[in-house]
């Protein structure tokens, strides 16, 4: 199973919500991502955690909020989110040890900002 | 100069054609190379990983990695149609740390 599952698929929300995120994997993989991309442009790293602790913040606004509540589970909070947000939003899981370092890719939520 | 270098096409050609995709790269820290393959509107699917230098190949795609020269090469043998999509060259310095993305190279098979 090299599976990431990310849900909703699809998100509207306005500029006023709060909402959330979801992304699962039960690879036992203790590295988890995520990552925005617009249209026709490569994924940009958000957020990297490793063994449930942020590792790394690429400097990413406070109205997105990250969160690692066990080792399969990564959620990205989203509060008074702009139009320029719109976007999809992938998640990522890989091992963090030595060797095998595939990162696996959910389908990602789409996001649209009103 | 960026990190990663990829051309982003596009790239059309035959069905059956031999294809040549292509990244270079700055960060000589870079030990972890991956092809992600990407349909529209979709996640990007791992195609291809290879650690280090060396050739490594499955079913009609091979990768090859050259550290000495910073370039990694994605073939595609018998191309199909099915093989259009955007495919980014991804990598990174350490297991688990961030992935550095190329722009993409959108394909196009027709048949």
């Amino acid at each position: 199973d090299t599976e990431v599952t990310q849900t909703p698929k699809h998100l509207v929300m306005g500029m006023t919500n709060k909402k959330s995120l979801k992304c699962e994997q039960h690879m036992g993989h203790r590295a988890m991502y995520w990552y925005k991309q617009k249209a026709k442009k490569p994924p940009e790293l958000m957020f990297v955690y490793s063994y449930e602790k942020l590792s790394i913040n690429e400097s990413v606004p406070s109205r997105f909020s990250p969160e690692c509540p066990n080792s399969s589970l990564l959620n990205l909070h989203l509060h008074a989110l702009q139009p320029e947000d719109s976007a999809l939003y992938l998640c990522a899981s890989s091992h963090p040890g030595q060797g095998l370092t595939e990162a696996f890719f959910g389908q990602g939520t789409r996001l649209t900002v009103v | 100069q960026k990190e990663v270098e990829q051309d982003p096409g596009p790239l059309s050609v035959p069905e059956g054609a031999i294809v040549s995709l292509n990244c270079t790269y700055s960060n000589s820290a870079f030990q972890y190379f991956m092809w992600y393959r990407q349909y529209s509107r979709k996640g990007p699917e791992l195609l291809m990983y290879t650690y280090s230098s060396g050739n490594k190949e499955d079913g009609r795609f091979t990768a090859q990695v050259d550290k000495s020269s910073k370039y990694i090469s994605l073939f595609i043998r018998d191309s199909q149609p099915s093989d259009s999509a955007t495919y980014l060259c991804a990598m990174s310095a350490q297991a688990g740390t961030a992935l550095i993305f190329g722009k993409g190279t959108t394909l196009s098979v027709s048949s």
